[in-house]
């Protein structure tokens, strides 16, 4: 069964570092997503992205961060001068259409500790 | 906006049924239904779309209705496996994002 595949599964870095999250969405899909869970909390939309370039972002997803496809199957997530507040767990989702009625896959995440 | 679910929090034994609610202020295209478990990703469970469909999975169905902005997930004669944390997700007609509520958890004991 095809499947979101996210690496690492587990990231720990120093406060003001830059790091990349990576994934491979599902490879027919088109559309991709990043989301943030910070512990024992809700998941929370960052962006979505189609046809290379950003079709919506949240409140969050400030300059510090940024998403790009560098080539047909990665989708990655920057976050530039991590802060302690960034320690989250981030899920990389893809879908096949952007529509309400498109179910969206999730990957199994990366765990983001900012020490 | 956030979508709200009640409860918080529900404590069933096997084989006893639950119901979790999930309504918005704001007009809905669709409701989704994700379960996650302890340290995984969420899962799909099923999507409802307006015009007021219910769906069925195995033991798990929910209903949508589109006047109200509400949903509710069925569970019938749980099972362990049901444990977990359930979330709905909404979106509205013209935007991408999914809005997740903040869950509820679901304990199913023996």
């Amino acid at each position: 069964e095809p499947e979101v595949t996210q690496t690492p599964s587990h990231q720990v870095t120093q406060m003001g570092q830059e790091v990349i999250l990576r994934c491979v969405p599902i490879s027919n899909h088109l559309y991709f997503y990043w989301y943030r869970q910070i512990l024992g909390q809700k998941v929370e939309f960052l962006v979505s992205f189609y046809n290379n370039e950003i079709s919506e972002k949240s409140e969050i997803f400030d300059d510090q961060f940024s998403v790009e496809r560098p080539d047909g199957s990665n989708f990655t997530l920057k976050i530039r001068s991590t802060k302690l507040e960034d320690s989250a767990m981030y899920f990389c989702a893809s879908s096949l259409r952007g529509a309400g009625d498109t179910e969206a896959f999730f990957g199994q995440g990366t765990r983001l500790t900012v020490v | 906006q956030q979508p709200v679910q009640s409860p918080q929090a529900v404590i069933l034994r096997e084989g006893e049924d639950a119901v979790i609610n999930c309504s918005s202020s704001k007009a809905l295209y669709s409701v989704h239904w994700y379960r996650q478990k302890h340290g995984e990703a969420p899962v799909f469970l099923m999507i409802l779309l307006k015009g007021g469909e219910q769906k069925g999975h195995d033991k798990i169905s929910a209903s949508f209705n589109e006047k109200k902005q509400q949903s509710s997930l069925y569970l019938t004669a749980s099972q362990l496996s049901y444990s977990g944390t359930y979330f709905c997700g909404t979106r509205g007609g013209s935007n991408y994002k999914l809005t997740f509520g903040k869950g509820t958890l679901l304990t199913v004991n023996p």
